[in-house]
């Protein structure tokens, strides 16, 4: 079974700086999708970002990037020029692409992430 | 706002009632979601359906029943639960179920409490 881990439960990080968020990932998969999604207090989760396995191309979304590192099975999240509607609750997340693979989505545990003004 | 839309917002009601949760999307997908999730912690799995059929139930109390009338919607009726259900619902919606890339688009959630 595939698992998920985001080993900060919790980071900050000052308006207008860049942070990074941590993913590991374990999986026999050769095929799969990664994502980050974010939950403000709203609730609502909302999609990051999404790299799929085979693109060695690391994902960008304006201030977003990752760093998908497929041997490592490493998926950081960066975010750049932080501002303080980026305070979040942001999860990583692995969905297989193996024909017959599992349709679940399988989530990391989340970092909670503040924004300092 | 949010593609995909969930009523109501907040629920209470008592271990002897029977309430409905409700979902809907318009954005053409052919797979709905429901996930559980408690404070704190990341969305668990309960249903999914694809193609408006039950593709996986995982392992849900029978106090949860899940309906899928039509592509666009899908209900969450709920009878005799426990105050240990009380939880943030979570519906989503993605273009299949398959072994495809497609990203989930959840809804804003049902504040559920059972007392």
């Amino acid at each position: 079974a595939q698992t998920v881990t985001q080993s900060q439960p919790e980071m900050s990080v000052q308006e207008a700086e860049t942070v990074t968020l941590s993913c590991t990932y374990d999986t026999s998969e050769s095929d799969y999708y990664l994502f980050w999604y974010k939950q403000p207090p709203s609730r609502q989760m909302i999609l990051v970002i999404r790299q799929e396995a085979y693109k060695q191309q690391n994902a960008t979304e304006n201030r977003f990037s990752v760093n998908f590192q497929k041997a490592a099975k490493s998926f950081s999240l960066k975010i750049s020029d932080s501002q303080l509607g980026d305070a979040a609750m942001y999860f990583c997340a692995y969905r297989s692409a193996t024909q017959g693979g599992s349709e679940k989505l399988v989530f990391g545990k989340g970092t909670k992430l503040t924004v300092n003004p | 706002d949010t593609e995909v839309t969930q009523t109501p917002k907040h629920l209470v009601m008592g271990m002897t009632n029977k309430k409905s949760l409700k979902c809907e999307q318009h954005m053409g997908h052919r797979a709905m979601y429901w996930y559980k999730q408690k404070a704190k912690k990341p969305p668990e799995l309960m249903f999914v359906y694809s193609y408006e059929k039950l593709s996986i139930n995982e392992s849900v109390p029978s106090r949860f029943s899940p309906e899928c009338p039509n592509s666009s919607l899908l209900n969450l009726h709920l009878h005799a639960l426990q105050p240990e259900d009380s939880a943030l619902y979570l519906c989503a919606s993605s273009q299949d179920a398959t072994a495809s890339g497609s990203p989930l688009h959840f809804g804003n959630g049902t504040r559920l409490t059972v007392t």
